[in-house]
């Protein structure tokens, strides 16, 4: 069985660019979840989409959005790259109804931003 | 400061010796869970106790929790090389609040185990 898969792994963009970054869940998992990592620091949440909604959101400005699809495949977009928004984009799944149970994480992708 | 506080931040040990890792939490859980990380890489689950647990274990791996002092170990046992990576502890709160869905890590512990 195929886990979290996303991509691209890796990314380079300058500021003020718009970025796309996409997951893919493990089969039968409705919820996907989106954590950004940056250097030395521990996992920040940004957003969690369940059955097409979103479900709750972290601490993060408007330019960070994202969605998901009926085949439960989510997108983040953030807009107007910033210098600080340099991290690894880790995406996670977890099965219907377990919002705050055991996550399946995808290896991320990792964006810097110049 | 962030929940979820892991300490010590670096733990340097010798193979087949323990390691003893710390977490503490400021509000109620429904569950605190420990995650692997390799190279900053994805994570990888390890083991979930929920609120009304003290211990459990899963082969070299062993959590308490006690939720009066709020806080958490991970006890891994005869280390290996293998076992070098970042750990995380990350609280789950409970259903039906605005931080439903959200897990808050901590910073992490940094393992290494020399062989």
């Amino acid at each position: 069985e195929a886990g979290v898969t996303q991509s691209p792994t890796h990314l380079i963009k300058t500021r003020g660019q718009q970025v796309t970054l996409r997951c893919s869940p493990i089969s039968g998992h409705t919820s996907v979840y989106w954590y950004q990592q940056a250097l030395g620091l521990g996992l920040q949440f940004l957003l969690w989409y369940d059955e097409g909604e979103e479900r709750n959101r972290g601490n993060f400005p408007p330019r960070f959005s994202g969605r998901q699809f009926p085949n439960y495949s989510s997108e983040l977009n953030v807009n107007a790259l910033e210098l600080e928004d340099s991290a690894l984009y880790l995406c996670a799944s977890s099965p219907p109804a377990r919002g705050s149970e055991k996550l399946f994480f995808g290896s991320g992708t990792q964006l810097s931003v110049l | 400061s962030q929940q979820g506080e892991e300490d010590p931040q670096a733990l340097s040990i010798q193979e087949g010796e323990n390691a003893t890792m710390n977490c503490s939490y400021k509000t109620s859980i429904n569950n605190l869970q420990w995650y692997r990380q390799n190279s900053g890489r994805g994570l990888v689950h390890l083991i979930l106790i929920r609120s009304n647990e003290r211990e459990k274990h899963s082969g070299r791996l062993r959590v308490t929790l006690d939720t009066s002092k709020k806080s958490s170990s991970l006890l891994i046992t005869a280390s290996r090389a293998a076992d070098t990576a970042s750990y995380f502890c990350a609280r789950a709160p409970n259903a039906g609040g605005t931080s439903y869905g959200k897990l808050t890590f901590g910073q992490g512990t940094i393992l290494t185990v020399h062989p």
